[in-house]
């Protein structure tokens, strides 16, 4: 079952910070984060682990909330690269197989 | 490393037309994905792969055939072309299933008319 998202969509002004949820009706084991530009492949951001390990290369933070099965993606002070649609996958145990959410549109202005 | 690429990057078949997508890595992963995004329903999962030979079922696989002779490559087959087919095509790949980074290739365009 796909997690989901909120908001769908959000409108920044650069330097604006923004929150993007990811929520799953299943126990997880990993939640990932990914952004895709239009017309490209989604790109890889984070990946948050039970237990609370981060994987992540990027000026952005995210939190996994296990007990709730919650995560969140932090995008601060945003920039103009900061558009573009983010996907969370998630991760159930053992199963290797990442179920991804909707997306959430990100549209950030000078 | 060209990392994961995908063949042909754009097609259009008529409905019943048969077709076969290429996805090919070259970072040694063993887990190979394919998914089919299509507008406002995110990514989901057609098929994938834990190592060579081997193959399993994901989220919308009807209609969809794969196979894994090679480590490095996975094809994804359309038998019988239809247009509820019609979509962008990603491959990926991850060195481990879990908690590991998903690769993922430029995508493939299919049109079925």
């Amino acid at each position: 079952q796909q997690p989901v998202q909120s908001p769908q969509a959000v409108i920044l002004r650069e330097g604006e910070d923004a929150v993007i949820n990811c929520s799953s009706s299943k126990a997880l084991y990993s939640v990932h984060w990914y952004r895709q530009k239009h017309g490209e492949a989604p790109v890889f951001l984070m990946i948050l682990l039970k237990g609370g390990e981060q994987k992540g290369h990027e000026k952005i933070s995210a939190s996994f909330n296990e007990k709730k099965q919650q995560s969140s993606l932090y995008l601060t002070a945003s920039q103009l690269s900061y558009s573009g649609t983010y996907f969370c996958g998630t991760e159930s145990s053992n199963d290797y197989k990442l179920s991804f959410g909707a997306g959430t549109t990100v549209t950030v202005r000078a | 490393n060209a990392g994961v690429t995908q063949t042909p990057k754009f097609r259009v078949l008529k409905t019943g037309q048969s077709m076969t997508l290429l996805c090919a890595q070259d970072m040694n992963h063993e887990y190979m994905y394919w998914y089919r995004q299509d507008p406002g329903m995110g990514l989901r999962l057609i098929h994938y792969s834990v190592g060579e030979g081997t193959t399993a079922k994901g989220e919308v696989p009807d209609g969809y055939n794969v196979s894994r002779l090679k480590k490095q490559n996975f094809l994804l087959g359309l038998e019988s072309a239809a247009p509820s087919q019609t979509s962008v095509y990603f491959c990926a790949s991850s060195y481990i299933g879990d908690g590991e980074t998903q690769y993922f290739g430029p995508g493939t365009r299919l049109l079925v008319l």
